[in-house]
């Protein structure tokens, strides 16, 4: 079983609607949560981080977190196809330095007009 | 706008070659990551530094691979001697020493003939 496990994809929505990317993690200690994007040929940039259980919201965005569940979601709202992208959930396991980030494999999202 | 930022963007080498890759932190942030990626592994952590000091590089072939830190401004990953198989994306990141978001340099691409 990998550490951090997404859907590899490709997830395809059209415009407008909410795309919805999961990612479960197995080790069931583990305290902060982060969302990635990367374009294409890009690097990844920061988009949300979570550590409470429950939503948090920013913009179009959503981090929705369930640590009984061990699983981490980022939904996106009115998606547009500017969002298209790789998008990697990254776990700071426990156990593991401050700061060291394990990253899932990244869901490809596309979003057709 | 503050940014990492590495050279070179692009490396095309020979087997057998030196390969030096280097990377600017943005300025105060004392945590320094190298990663690499490639379609089959995914992001995979190298090595990480804090304060300059290595933390973690078990991620790191150690037979071929090094990482340091000469001063706060710069981190060095040098593969010596290099291998087809090296062929991947460098990252480094970098992160501020009380949190544990990370920002993304553009990255190098090299690729071992």
């Amino acid at each position: 079983q990998k550490e951090v496990e997404q859907n590899s994809g490709p997830l395809s929505v059209p415009e407008g609607a909410i795309a919805s990317l999961n990612c479960t993690y197995s080790d069931r200690g583990s305290q902060s949560f982060f969302w990635y994007r990367q374009y294409s040929g890009k690097s990844p940039e920061l988009i949300m981080f979570i550590y409470s259980n429950g939503d948090k919201e920013d913009g179009r965005f959503t981090a929705q977190l369930n640590k009984a569940s061990q699983y981490v979601s980022l939904l996106i709202r009115d998606s547009q196809p500017s969002d298209s992208a790789t998008y990697l959930c990254a776990v700071n396991m426990r156990g593991t330095s401050y700061g060291k980030l394990t990253f899932g494999q990244g869901t490809i999202l596309t979003v057709h007009p | 706008d503050a940014r990492v930022t590495q050279t070179p963007r692009h490396k095309v080498t020979e087997m057998g070659q030196e390969v030096t890759m280097r990377c600017q932190p943005i300025l105060g942030h004392n945590t320094v990551f190298w990663y690499r990626q490639t379609m089959m592994q995914g992001l995979e952590l190298l090595a990480y530094f804090r304060n300059r000091a290595p933390l973690d590089d078990s991620g790191m072939p150690k037979d071929r691979f090094s990482a340091e830190m000469p001063d706060a401004t710069l981190a060095t990953l040098k593969i010596q001697p290099s291998e087809p198989r090296d062929s991947a994306v460098y990252f480094c990141a970098s992160g501020p020493d009380n949190q544990e978001t990370q920002y993304f340099g553009p990255g190098t691409r090299l690729l071992v003939l």
